[in-house]
């Protein structure tokens, strides 16, 4: 079974430039998550989609950030325009459950804004 | 405010013995509680968990205490081999209508051959 997987793993941009973070569930996992990890802090909630719904949006920094999941299949994230600010790792995690199963990560993108 | 600490950033053990990760939280509202090891440029891989019914969760070399009075969890790993070098995350969620985790920062553990 493939796991999370997650395009692209790196990402250079200028602040002011819009970039757009892919994320791929396991197969089945009608639950996907996205966080982020800012360096040297810890990994924080994003948002939470339910096939192609928004459960939980709780976690989204402003409204720069746009989330989406069209046929509740793979999630963009959009960041329009990038910040300094928002240079780190996003991680998505998919899981089938959301209360009684694991969340499984994706190895993580890792975005710079120069 | 931090609502999950992991107070070690480091910790190092030697080969054999036993690596004791030691986690606090705030939030009384969690009921479910797990640890993640994460190696350099992967994203965390989930390892052990423990609900708030239990007091005590094992599974091979991995065992995770939590004591509720207390608010705090631990994770012990015994015999501790090399290959559990990595970084371990201490998360938990409070289920409640929202199944985010809430993430400590991480005690990066190094086993020494």
């Amino acid at each position: 079974e493939a796991g999370v997987t997650q395009f692209p793993s790196h990402s250079v941009i200028e602040k002011g430039q819009t970039v757009t973070l892919r994320c791929d569930p396991i197969s089945g996992h009608d639950n996907l998550y996205w966080y982020r990890r800012v360096m040297g802090k810890e990994i924080k909630f994003l948002l939470h989609f339910v096939k192609e719904s928004k459960q939980d949006e709780s976690g989204m920094p402003n409204n720069r950030f746009l989330a989406e999941r069209t046929g509740g299949t793979y999630s963009t994230l959009k960041v329009q325009p990038a910040e300094l600010e928002d240079s780190g790792v996003y991680f998505c995690a998919s899981s089938r459950h959301p209360l009684t199963d694991t969340q499984y990560f994706g190895p993580g993108t890792r975005l710079t804004v120069l | 405010d931090q609502q999950v600490k992991q107070n070690s950033p480091s910790l190092s053990v030697q080969e054999g013995r036993i690596s004791i990760l030691n986690c606090d939280y705030t939030n009384s509202m969690f009921d479910y509680f797990l640890w993640y090891k994460k190696y350099p440029a992967e994203g965390p891989t989930f390892l052990i968990s423990i609900s708030s019914i239990k007091d005590k969760n094992e599974d091979g070399r991995f065992t995770v205490f939590l004591n509720k009075s207390a608010k705090h969890l631990s994770l012990h790993i015994v015999p501790s081999q090399p290959g559990d070098s990595a970084v371990y995350f201490c998360a938990a969620s409070s289920g409640a209508g929202s199944y985010q985790l809430t993430f400590g920062k991480g005690t990066k553990l190094s086993v020494i051959p």
